[in-house]
């Protein structure tokens, strides 16, 4: 049980353009659902955090105009990078957890930016 | 600024041998502590976890030892197998269920 499910797992597109990234929970309903960033051999940094029906909250230094969150369901978070520029390439991975209970993680998507 | 140190880096060791990796934190509000493993081009996974109620916590081959006191935990991996193969974090959370994470140890089993 407790699976998290990411998509796509690997994207690559020109500069400039927007991606858009899901997290699903698939056999249970999360209430909180996080997004982190993963560089290459580094750890996980958490972006924002995000409740079903309520506005993401971001780290500090993470603009909100350019990742944008959304949690329509409590199934489904998406990530939209708006304007993606390379140095926006990196590892993101959503997690889920309802109430606190512990965080289940997806498998990350790879973005690459050309 | 990170909130919980891991060390070391990485680490080797014979198929069989016992694997240690161990954290350190400040803040004193967190009470939730696990440890996830992560293989490559993956996202972490849960492997165990401990609250500040308990000093040890044993499941299968993994065992966390809590020291509230000096705020330290650690990971010993029993028996290490090939498998195991790969990068650990240790993390912590409060009531706000925000993780912060180690930096990781990746650890490779030599058969």
């Amino acid at each position: 049980g407790a699976v998290v499910s990411q998509h796509p797992s690997w994207v690559i597109c020109k500069s400039g353009t927007s991606v858009k990234i899901e997290c699903r929970s698939l056999d249970f309903q999360a209430t909180t659902m996080f997004w982190y960033r993963q560089f290459p051999k580094q750890s996980l940094m958490l972006m924002a955090t995000s409740n079903e029906g309520s506005k993401a909250t971001y780290e500090q230094g993470v603009e909100k105009d350019k990742f944008l969150i959304n949690h329509a369901s409590l199934t489904l978070s998406t990530l939209t990078v708006t304007s993606a520029h390379p140095e926006d390439s990196s590892f993101y991975i959503c997690s889920a957890q309802t109430g606190n209970q512990p965080q289940h993680f997806g498998d990350g998507t790879r973005l690459s930016i050309l | 600024q990170q909130q919980v140190k891991q060390s070391p880096q990485s680490l080797i060791v014979q198929k069989g041998g016992i694997s240690i990796i161990n954290c350190a934190y400040e803040n004193t509000a967190f009470d939730y502590f696990p440890w996830y493993q992560q293989f490559p081009g993956k996202g972490p996974a849960l492997l165990i976890a401990i609250r500040p109620d308990v000093s040890e916590k044993k499941e299968g081959r993994f065992t966390i030892s809590f020291n509230k006191s000096a705020k330290q935990f650690s990971l010993h991996i029993m028996d290490s197998q090939p498998g195991d193969s790969a990068t650990y974090f240790c993390a912590a959370s409060g009531g706000d269920y925000k993780l912060s994470f180690g930096a990781g140890t990746t650890v490779t089993v030599r058969a």
